[in-house]
């Protein structure tokens, strides 16, 4: 298996523009997460969906994001307007929920840097 | 909430040395995970342990989860250079679809 694959790896925008993250997740895998990582404030959990449907979205900073999940191989985490504050390395990861253990599979990473 | 906390925050130490690390809780995980980070990349994760008082080991290192399922250790033993990274644990509860991660400890072995 390839594995979680994120798309772009690093992204590098001004403040104001769209900014759109992309993720494929394992096949097979019902669960997805989109988390962010700072040094401030580490790992922090966006939202997370199962079966292709939001199931909690209380990390999500503000209105400029959103996440979509249109299919079990594809999930988007939308930008906009960017921030700098917004400039983090956000993860992707995948899990089959139910099987016991929720373990999760990370993707790279998408580096974002807004100027 | 739940909160899972890890001490130390940083860790420094020789190649050859032991150290442990520590993750707290003061609420009961159906199973807990280890992940290792390394710089640029996603973490990756080591182990899981889902039964109280268990202890896994993986090469010079070992894992143990409480009796209550509350709290977990990881020991390294004689460290090396390459066990260098940001280990992370995280609790997962029966049905709960997420998994709460710590903070994390940063550990630089020297060689």
């Amino acid at each position: 298996d390839a594995g979680v694959i994120q798309s772009p790896r690093h992204e590098v925008t001004e403040m104001g523009q769209e900014v759109t993250l992309r993720c494929k997740p394992i096949s097979g895998h019902n669960s997805l997460f989109w988390y962010r990582q700072t040094m401030m404030r580490g790992l922090e959990l966006l939202i997370y969906f199962n079966n292709n449907v939001p199931i909690d979205d209380s990390g999500m900073p503000e209105d400029r994001f959103s996440a979509k999940m249109p299919n079990a191989s594809f999930s988007t985490l939308k930008i906009q307007p960017s921030e700098p504050r917004d400039s983090a390395v956000y993860f992707c990861a995948s899990s089959l929920a139910g099987s016991g253990t929720d373990t999760q599979y990370f993707g790279p990473g998408t580096r974002l840097t807004v100027l | 909430t739940q909160l899972l906390e890890q001490s130390p925050q940083f860790l420094s130490i020789q190649e050859g040395e032991n150290l442990t690390v520590y993750c707290n809780s003061s609420s009961v995980f159906s199973s807990l995970q280890w992940y290792r980070q390394e710089p640029g990349e996603g973490p990756v994760l080591l182990v899981t342990v889902v039964t109280g008082g268990e202890v896994k080991k993986l090469k010079r290192l070992t894992f143990q989860f409480g009796d209550a399922r509350k709290d977990s250790s990881l020991h390294i033993t004689a460290a090396q250079p390459g066990d260098t990274g940001l280990y992370l644990c995280a609790g997962a509860r029966t049905n709960a679809g997420k998994s709460t991660f710590g903070d994390g400890t940063t550990l630089t072995v020297k060689p």
